[in-house]
């Protein structure tokens, strides 16, 4: 069975720090995703990571997979309130198509 | 626009009844799935369906029931066998099942039991 973690499940920080969140996995996969959810609202998709070693930057935030140490990070520089968010990792295996498993999510708040 | 729609936005159900949640998508996707999400977690999956007229159990379908009859089309019913309905459901679609594919998410449906 798959089992995805990520740490920390909360998180605070103030604008203009840095951090990383992290995701494990417990099974062979070289396929990760990671999406942003807002309070009360749906799942937007952020980075697709599909092979060891991917990295993917969009802004503030910098994604990377090392399929070896079945870790994704996700980076965060120089916070600003807007990533305040729900941020989860997914991961799928090729034997199960695209079926993911989602970890618990991250809770991200950036004060002023 | 090319995109997932579910309806309704919210739903409110009595003890003893059945609901159907709609999901329905325009981007020509082959596969397509239901979540659960409770307060403070993630999600969980409860059917999926790689192909029109096909569809899989996910790890909580019990009390669930769905329907695969049109490509576009997902339906979710709520069965008065679940016996604690009450969460936050989403639908995605994703090209196919039998690649990689990220999913894309609906809006989400809440549903409520009085």
């Amino acid at each position: 069975e798959l089992k995805v973690e990520q740490n920390p499940l909360f998180l605070s920080m103030q604008e203009g720090k840095n951090y990383t969140i992290y995701c494990n996995y417990s099974t062979t996969s070289d396929r990760l995703y990671w999406y942003r959810q807002d309070p009360g609202k749906s799942l937007e998709s952020l980075f697709v990571l599909l092979s060891n070693g991917a990295v993917k930057q969009e802004g503030r935030l910098m994604a990377s997979l090392d399929t070896k140490a079945r870790l994704s990070t996700l980076h965060i520089t120089a916070a600003v309130h807007d990533l305040s968010a729900t941020y989860f990792c997914a991961v799928d295996m090729k034997t199960s198509g695209s079926r993911l498993t989602f970890g618990e999510g991250t809770q991200l708040t950036v004060n002023p | 626009d090319g995109g997932i729609t579910q309806s309704p936005k919210y739903l409110f159900r009595k003890e003893g009844q059945n609901v159907t949640l709609s999901c329905e998508q325009n981007l020509n996707h082959d596969a397509m799935y239901w979540y659960r999400q409770d307060p403070g977690q993630g999600l969980r999956l409860i059917y999926y369906s790689q192909i029109v007229n096909d569809f899989q159990k996910g790890d909580i379908a019990e009390g669930y029931s769905v329907s695969r009859e049109k490509k576009e089309s997902f339906p979710l019913t709520v069965t008065s066998a679940q016996k604690n309905p009450t969460a936050f459901y989403l639908c995605a679609s994703s090209i196919s099942h039998y690649s990689y594919n990220e999913q894309f998410f609906g809006p989400g449906t809440r549903l409520t039991v009085l």
